[in-house]
């Protein structure tokens, strides 16, 4: 069954560095999602991505971060300058608009740790 | 008020028995309705998916939604120790394309044998 993958699955940096964390959606899926989930707290929209471009994007998701897709398969999230505050599960997620519906699959998600 | 509440328990039942999981919006335009099943630390598992008002089975899992009281539930049966994990509900509306999901914040589920 096609999965959404993402690495690495866990991430420790230093607080000022820059991190960029991985995905490869299912391969057929037009929408890319980047949601946070920080600990305890709700799982949080941050960025949609169609067409080589952002669709939507968060309060959350300020000039620190940015998302690229470098290739027909990776979509990849950049936090520039790492704060303490970033530490949370980020998840990836596609979805295929074809199917008429709104499901989004989501990755096992990047755990980041900022030191 | 909060666009989605969900109750995070902890729910702890055992082995067998029914358990009942809900989810309340303030958001009217919400019609897309998700519950995922996530286990510590990964991501989260679609479960059940319904479109607008009405109940959806599938095998021991049934979802119903009633949006004239914006409310949403997700019953399990015979429930089993398997089933142990934090649910979450999301949602979203059809404005435009982009569809992103607005969340609770996921009930702690146990299953004792």
């Amino acid at each position: 069954e096609p999965e959404v993958t993402q690495t690495p699955s866990h991430q420790v940096t230093q607080m000022g560095q820059e991190v960029i964390l991985r995905c490869v959606p299912i391969s057929n899926h037009l929408y890319f999602y980047w949601y946070r989930q920080i600990l305890g707290q709700k799982v949080e929209f941050l960025v949609s991505f169609y067409n080589n471009e952002i669709s939507e994007k968060s309060e959350i998701f300020d000039d620190q971060f940015s998302v690229e897709r470098p290739d027909g398969s990776n979509f990849t999230l950049k936090i520039r300058s790492t704060k303490l505050e970033d530490s949370a599960m980020y998840f990836c997620a596609s979805r295929d608009p074809g199917t008429g519906t709104n499901i989004q699959y989501f990755g096992a998600g990047t755990r980041l740790s900022v030191l | 008020q909060k666009e989605v509440e969900q109750d995070p328990g902890p729910l702890s039942v055992p082995e067998g028995a029914i358990v009942s999981l809900n989810c309340t919006y303030s958001n009217s335009a919400f019609q897309y309705f998700m519950w995922y099943r996530q286990y510590s630390r990964k991501g989260p598992e679609l479960l059940m998916y319904t479109y607008s008002s009405g109940n959806k089975e599938d095998g021991r899992f049934t979802a119903q939604v009633d949006k004239s009281s914006k409310y949403i539930s997700l019953f399990i049966r015979d429930s089993q120790p398997s089933d142990s994990a934090t649910y979450l509900c999301a949602m979203n509306d059809n404005a435009g394309n982009n569809r992103k999901l607005i969340w609770g914040l996921g009930t702690s589920l146990a299953v004792n044998p």
